[in-house]
């Protein structure tokens, strides 16, 4: 099993809709969770970064982690084709310095 | 700040040839690690440093592999006798210190072993 499962997709959605993408992680240890976007053949850019249960919000996007269940979610307002990108979640245990990385979900935005 | 840079952008190789890839992170950040990425996946880590000492490396890092931070500043990362299952997207990310945790990636190095 891999320690962050993430649906690879891809999710096509139209412009303007509400977009959930998730991932789910085996070890409870983890502490720090983030989001980055990566366009194609490009380096990941980081969107969100949380450490807590709870929401946190920043524009149209907003980061959701439940510790409980081990469940992390990116949440999309008001969709752009520019969104159109692969969204990584990665999270961090303190004890180690490196992201462990979901495999990515493909999102495509059609006007 | 002017982010990670990395260079070159793009490498051809042919297999058995040795190959040097440098990063230069964001510049008060003390903190560099390397990721390897390959089609369809997330970025899997290699190596961390923190100044010059490098202080974690993955089973991926095989003996093919070297990297260095001479001064704490900029990295290299080498690769020897390539093989093509080393074609891959090789990203460098900087992190600051402290209780700072986000690592911010540069735009990575595509290397093709043919």
């Amino acid at each position: 099993q891999k320690e962050v499962e993430q649906d690879p997709g891809p999710l096509s959605v139209p412009e303007g809709a509400i977009v959930s993408l998730n991932c789910t992680y085996s070890n409870s240890a983890f502490q720090y969770f983030m989001w980055y976007r990566q366009y194609s053949r490009k380096g990941p850019e980081l969107l969100m970064y949380t450490y807590s249960s709870g929401n946190k919000e920043d524009g149209r996007f907003t980061a959701q982690v439940d510790k409980s269940s081990k469940y992390i979610s990116l949440f999309i307002r008001d969709s752009q084709p520019s969104d159109s990108a692969t969204y990584l979640c990665a999270i961090m245990n303190t004890g180690f310095q490196k992201l462990v990385f979901g495999t990515g979900t493909r999102l495509l935005v059609s006007p | 700040d002017t982010g990670v840079s990395q260079n070159p952008r793009h490498k051809i190789t042919k297999r058995g040839q040795n190959v040097t890839f440098r990063c230069d992170p964001i510049s008060e950040h003390n903190r560099l690690y390397w990721y390897r990425q390959t089609l369809g996946q997330g970025p899997e880590f290699l190596t961390y440093f923190q100044n010059e000492a490098q202080l974690e490396k993955s089973r991926l890092l095989s003996d093919r592999f070297s990297a260095e931070r001479p001064k704490g500043s900029f990295s290299t990362l080498e690769i020897q006798r390539t093989e093509q299952g080393d074609s891959a997207m090789y990203l460098c990310a900087s992190r600051g210190g402290g209780e700072s945790y986000e690592q911010y990636f540069g735009p990575g190095t595509r290397l093709t072993v043919t």
